[in-house]
């Protein structure tokens, strides 16, 4: 059982240049999570998905867009890199009526732009 | 701005010690509030949870202190060990609100041997 897994783990764009973060999960999850961590500032939400089709803004939108078009995957776009973009990303799942669960997180990607 | 605010921003302890790291809300519509612990280089991952119909909650060496009047509530760590050296993370969310958490800022805790 793999969880949440995050590809790629380290990546480095010039300003300008864009990408596609792919989060994948396994455990049947409803809600998927894309967060970013930036020291002093704790996990920001950027977008959630609370269903296949569905995505919803964030705290910190700006610069991001996201698809979830099959239900194990949700997918993190950079259409324009820039500077205050790098960051250390997570994705995370959980489903509705299992909160106290929490959330399960993905291991990062770790994005410098240059 | 910060819907969960947390402190200290660091933390360091002896082995054996008590550390215990607090945070504030505002918003009286959360209804769930775990704790996360976070190692170098990986994802967070749940350490404990607390509704706010309880006012204490111990997992293990673990246990939430909840107080709703106060919009407080804080992680008490016993005997602590070097490897419980990591980031902590509190959180807030409204479960029916396609659990949304909001984070406070962390707490880095180093144990010394």
């Amino acid at each position: 059982n793999a969880g949440v897994t995050q590809t790629p783990k380290f990546r480095v764009l010039k300003t300008g240049q864009s990408m596609t973060l792919l989060c994948a999960q396994d455990m049947n999850h409803e809600y998927m999570y894309w967060y970013r961590q930036d020291p002093g500032m704790g996990l920001r939400l950027i977008h959630y998905s609370v269903g296949e089709g569905t995505t919803a803004k964030g705290e910190v939108p700006d610069g991001y867009n996201v698809s979830r078009l099959k239900k194990q995957n949700f997918l993190l776009g950079l259409e324009s890199a820039a500077p205050s973009q790098t960051s250390v990303y997570f994705c995370a799942s959980s489903s509705p009526g299992r909160g106290l669960s929490g959330y399960t997180f993905g291991s990062g990607t770790r994005l410098t732009v240059v | 701005q910060q819907q969960v605010k947390q402190s200290p921003q660091s933390l360091i302890v002896q082995k054996g010690g008590i550390p215990i790291i607090n945070c504030a809300y505002e918003n009286t519509a959360f209804d769930y509030f775990p704790w996360y612990q976070q190692f170098p280089g990986k994802g967070p991952a749940l350490l404990i949870a607390i509704r706010p119909d309880v006012s204490e909650k111990k997992e293990g060496r673990f246990t939430i202190s909840f107080n709703k009047s106060a919009k407080q509530f804080s992680l008490h760590i016993m005997d602590s060990q070097p490897g419980d050296s990591a980031t902590y993370f509190c959180a807030a969310s409204m479960l029916n609100t396609g659990n949304q958490f909001y984070f406070g800022t962390g707490t880095s805790l180093t144990v010394i041997p």
